[in-house]
C-alpha cells in the first residue's frame, strides 16, 4: 500500500506571495491532518478533514487555509506568505479519526520564505 | 487542555547502550498514546501507539514502552541501541473531537550515538 504523498517537497516563495501544499493520503484513509514544524515552536497542529469537512482547527491565522476533495486528496493553502511561516508541512492520514485510528504521515513539504 | 512533556531535549548514548526516553502527558480522560521518530529532514514515522490493555507495548525496530498511569507517563525504552537509531522522538497524545484526528506533541527528544 501506497503512504502519504506531499507536492512539492520543496518550495521557495517570497514575502506577500501565497502558495498551496497537497497531500494524498493513504488508499482508505479519509481524515487528513495538517501540522506545521518549526524549530521554535514544535508541532503544532493546523486542521482537519474528514469528508471534505474541516472538523478540527488550530490556533493559527486565517492566512492558513485547507480543503479537502471527495477522493480524500486535500490541499492547504497560505496566503500573503510571512518570513515567519517558513516551515516544514506535514500532513498525516487516518481512517476516520477514531479513538482507535492511528496518523500516518507524509515526507513533509520544506516551505521557505525569503 | 492536554499537554506532552519531553524533558530532555537531547541525550546521547553509546552504541549497544540501553535507552530510555521519557514523557509524561496531562490529560483528562483515557488518553491515546504515540510515539514516533523522524530523522533529519523527513517526516514522522509511528513507533508504537497505545489505546488500552496491556500497559506495555512493542513497536517497530526493537522499541517498546509502558504506560503507567499513576505517574501520568509513557517512556519509550530500547535495550540495546544501534547507530541508526540517531534521530529526534516525538511523544504524542490523540486529542481530537472525534479521536486521535488531532495529534499534540511534546517537543522532541534528540538522540545521538556515539560508537
Amino acid at each position: 500500500k501506497a503512504g502519504v504523498t506531499q507536492t512539492p517537497r520543496y518550495l521557495i516563495k517570497t514575502r506577500g506571495q501565497q502558495v498551496t501544499l497537497s497531500c494524498s493520503p493513504i488508499s482508505g484513509h479519509r481524515s487528513v491532518s495538517w501540522y506545521q514544524q518549526t524549530p521554535g515552536q514544535g508541532l503544532q497542529f493546523l486542521f482537519e478533514y474528514f469528508s471534505e469537512t474541516q472538523r478540527n482547527k488550530g490556533n493559527f491565522p486565517g492566512r492558513f487555509s485547507g480543503r479537502q476533495f471527495s477522493n480524500s486528496r486535500s490541499e492547504m493553502n497560505v496566503s500573503t506568505l510571512e518570513l515567519g511561516d517558513s516551515a516544514l508541512y506535514l500532513c498525516a492520514t487516518g481512517l476516520a479519526g477514531g479513538n482507535t485510528d492511528t496518523q500516518y504521515f507524509g515526507p513533509g513539504t520544506r516551505l521557505t520564505v525569503l | 487542555a492536554q499537554s506532552v512533556t519531553q524533558p530532555d531535549i537531547h541525550i546521547t548514548v553509546s552504541e549497544g547502550a540501553s535507552l530510555e526516553l521519557r514523557c509524561n502527558y496531562s490529560y483528562g480522560a483515557t488518553p491515546y498514546l504515540f510515539w514516533y521518530v523522524q530523522s533529519p529532514g523527513q517526516g514522522l514515522q509511528l513507533l508504537l501507539k497505545y489505546f488500552s490493555g496491556d500497559t506495555l507495548v512493542q513497536g517497530i525496530k526493537g522499541f517498546e514502552a509502558e504506560f503507567k498511569r499513576s505517574q501520568s507517563s509513557f517512556n519509550l525504552r530500547k535495550p540495546s541501541v544501534h547507530w541508526s537509531d540517531a534521530a529526534e522522538y516525538f511523544c504524542a497524545v490523540g486529542a481530537g473531537n472525534f479521536g486521535n484526528e488531532k495529534l499534540t506533541f511534546g517537543t522532541g527528544t534528540r538522540l545521538t550515538i556515539i560508537p
